[in-house]
């Protein structure tokens, strides 16, 4: 399934690098999240944009800025990390909805991202 | 109280069992439901949306109960591939979703 790619899929970074995390979709969705998953916690909802517009930042740290150029691509612009920020981070999109009818999200496989 | 709980198990089940995992959720605003399995190191797939009249899809059944604010998924006849986590996840409007913390399964030959 290719509906939702994410590069790179394994990264390793020192805590004073600069990376990006990119997502593609190519199922014609207009909403993109970005999700942090730690081991043995539950997915984190951090940044949500909906038709380019970003909805939602669950009070993320400023070392991560996400990126939406466009509909079909999400960055997740990352500098100055934590070791605890190491974890899997996974991008989703859905059609993209306004008003109170719900969505469906599909997910990437994710990056795993580890912080010396 | 956590917005959305399960019980994280594991469930050790042999094949051929039938097994059922159920969701709770805090909000009672909350418009739609849905099961995903994630496999180890793998990303969350979509297994079957919740709808309030229960839903069938195969050997899963769904079950939606807003008076009580809960969901259910049995599992019938399990195969050893149904091994994986399965979260709930419930939504409130348009893109606000709430991931359970999920329930392990395994199944035993």
């Amino acid at each position: 399934e290719t509906g939702v790619t994410q590069t790179p899929r394994h990264l390793v970074m020192g805590m004073t690098n600069k990376k990006s995390l990119k997502c593609e979709q190519h199922l014609g969705h207009n909403a993109m999240y970005w999700y942090k998953q730690s081991a043995k916690k539950p997915l984190e909802l951090m940044f949500v944009y909906n038709f380019k517009e970003q909805t939602e930042n669950n009070s993320v740290p400023s070392r991560f800025s996400p990126e939406c150029p466009n509909s079909s691509h999400l960055f997740l612009h990352l500098h100055t990390l934590q070791p605890e920020d190491s974890a899997l981070y996974l991008c989703a999109s859905s059609p993209g909805t306004s008003g109170v009818v719900a969505d469906t999200q599909y997910f990437g496989p994710g990056t795993r991202l580890t912080v010396l | 109280r956590k917005e959305v709980e399960q019980d994280p198990g594991p469930f050790n089940v042999p094949e051929g069992a039938t097994v059922a995992f159920n969701c709770t959720y805090s909000n009672s605003a909350s418009q739609s439901f849905f099961w995903y399995r994630q496999d180890c190191r793998k990303e969350p797939k979509l297994l079957m949306s919740v709808y309030s009249s229960g839903n069938e899809d195969g050997r899963f059944t769904a079950q939606l109960n807003r008076a009580s604010q809960y969901i259910s998924l049995l599992i019938r006849d399990s195969k050893l591939s149904d091994s994986a986590t399965y979260l709930c996840v419930v939504n409130l409007w348009g893109q606000n979703f709430v991931f359970g913390p999920g329930t392990r399964l395994s199944v035993l030959p």
